[in-house]
């Protein structure tokens, strides 16, 4: 079973549309990072939020850590075709020397 | 600096061979991971060096898997008796502490025929 649970698995919208991807887990975690990955790369970071309730925000993406960070959202305002991409979030525990667990990301596909 | 620089990016072997995959970190970045990504799958934690020190390794990393990190540099990770279960993108990361974020390379795509 997966420690962090990431929804929707699939998401294909229309460019101008606004999106939410959750990430949520039954466990906390001491920061929580965002990663978009193309077919073929490995994943780059987005951003790392560290404080319960903290917010980020990059350009059209707003990032949100849960009060009791053991969850997460990334919201994309006026999605583009750019923005097309496996988006992963990833955790780290307290109690591991750290090592991230990942979600099993969502496919976002945008269309023009 | 160029970033995560990972070698070879695609490897096709015939099951049972041994294959060796490298590493090259940020050169100040003092934590070096290895991580495993099949598809449709987040990538999945195999070790991970801190300096030359492997301080933790997955269940995940079986006997036939083993990784190396002389001098606190380059890594490398070496498969025994390749299966074909082995198949997938092995990710190399490195970072500065665990607050800052994580760089990935590119990975290597291995193909066990």
């Amino acid at each position: 079973t997966q420690l962090l649970e990431q929804s929707p698995q699939f998401l294909s919208i229309q460019e101008g549309e606004n999106l939410t991807v959750y990430c949520n887990s039954s466990s906390v975690f001491s920061s929580l990072q965002w990663y978009r990955q193309e077919p073929g790369e490995g994943p780059v970071l987005l951003v790392t939020v560290v404080t319960g309730g903290e917010v980020k925000k990059l350009k059209r993406l707003t990032f949100q850590f849960g009060d009791a960070r053991k969850d997460s959202s990334l919201h994309i305002t006026a999605a583009q075709p750019g923005d097309t991409g496996l988006y992963l979030c990833a955790g780290i525990r307290g109690s591991t020397l750290g090592r991230l667990y990942f979600g099993r990301g969502t496919q976002l596909t945008v269309w023009p | 600096d160029t970033g995560v620089s990972q070698d070879p990016r695609h490897k096709i072997t015939k099951r049972g061979q041994n294959v060796t995959f490298r590493c090259d970190p940020i050169s100040e970045h003092n934590r070096l991971y290895w991580y495993r990504q099949t598809l449709g799958q987040g990538p999945e934690f195999l070790t991970y060096f801190q300096n030359e020190a492997q301080l933790e390794k997955s269940r995940l990393l079986s006997d036939r898997f083993s990784a190396e990190r002389p001098k606190g540099s380059f890594s490398t990770l070496e498969i025994q008796r390749t299966e074909q279960g082995d198949s997938a993108m092995y990710l190399c990361a490195s970072s500065f502490g665990q607050v800052y974020g994580y760089t990935f390379g590119s990975g290597t795509r291995l193909t066990v025929v």
